[in-house]
């Protein structure tokens, strides 16, 4: 069974366009995570939920937006693409919150914006 | 299935003391990277070394290096002289060179005590 899973895998799309990535787990953790992994390998963390409540929000332009409809599922938002919103986003789900536990990651969308 | 395993999912360790993370990984690919990663509570992840499936010699960054034995499949990230600023999750995590896909362990907890 697949711990976090993604959808899409693969994501091409337009500038201007809206999109979303969606995240599930079933590992019955409280807190789930998007990162963004730019091309380098470097990966930042946007979006902390826990219990379907924000905790981080680390200086993501407000293009972007986590929504949570119950705390197996942290599904990314992004409105009005940009050429730099070209990624791979992970999403993780851990049973801590405060990023003190486990990770475990999903395989990761790569979204390309042309 | 490609698949990073670290199976200390906490450690304390003296402050001054060299410490040793344990990360195995598993993949029939003959061309791959091996990277660890450190994330703080702040949540970014931090890039701190990255090793090559032919590279001859173990990689080293200041006071990181990495224990790259090929036919146990290991890499083990070293740290030397740990310091109190050494607390925080680390990850291991492989990419494959075909597809440049990354693949996540779940993260070993570090505890530097003074």
């Amino acid at each position: 069974d697949t711990a976090v899973s993604q959808t899409p895998k693969y994501l091409v799309t337009q500038m201007g366009n809206d999109k979303s990535i969606k995240c599930e787990q079933n590992l019955g953790h409280d807190t789930m995570y998007w990162y963004k992994q730019d091309s380098k390998k470097f990966l930042k963390i946007m979006f902390s939920y826990n219990n379907k409540e924000l905790i981080i929000n680390e200086t993501v332009p407000n293009r972007f937006s986590p929504k949570s409809p119950d705390k197996a599922h942290l599904n990314l938002h992004i409105n009005s693409l940009e050429l730099g919103d070209s990624a791979v986003y992970f999403c993780a789900s851990s049973q801590d919150i405060q990023l003190a536990g486990e990770q475990y990651f999903g395989p990761g969308t790569r979204l390309t914006v042309t | 299935a490609q698949k990073i395993t670290q199976t200390q999912p906490g450690m304390f360790v003296q402050e001054k003391e060299a410490v040793t993370l344990d990360c195995t990984y598993d993949t029939s690919d003959p061309s791959y990277g091996l990277f660890w990663y450190k994330q703080p509570s702040s949540g970014e992840m931090i890039f701190l070394i990255y090793q090559g499936s032919y590279d001859q010699q173990n990689a080293t960054e200041g006071r990181y290096s990495l224990n790259f034995q090929k036919a146990r499949k290991s890499a083990n990230l070293v740290i030397s002289a740990s310091q109190l600023g050494d607390s925080a999750m680390y990850f291991c995590a492989m990419t494959l060179n075909r597809d440049d896909k990354i693949i996540f362990g779940k993260g070993t907890r570090l505890h530097i005590l003074p």
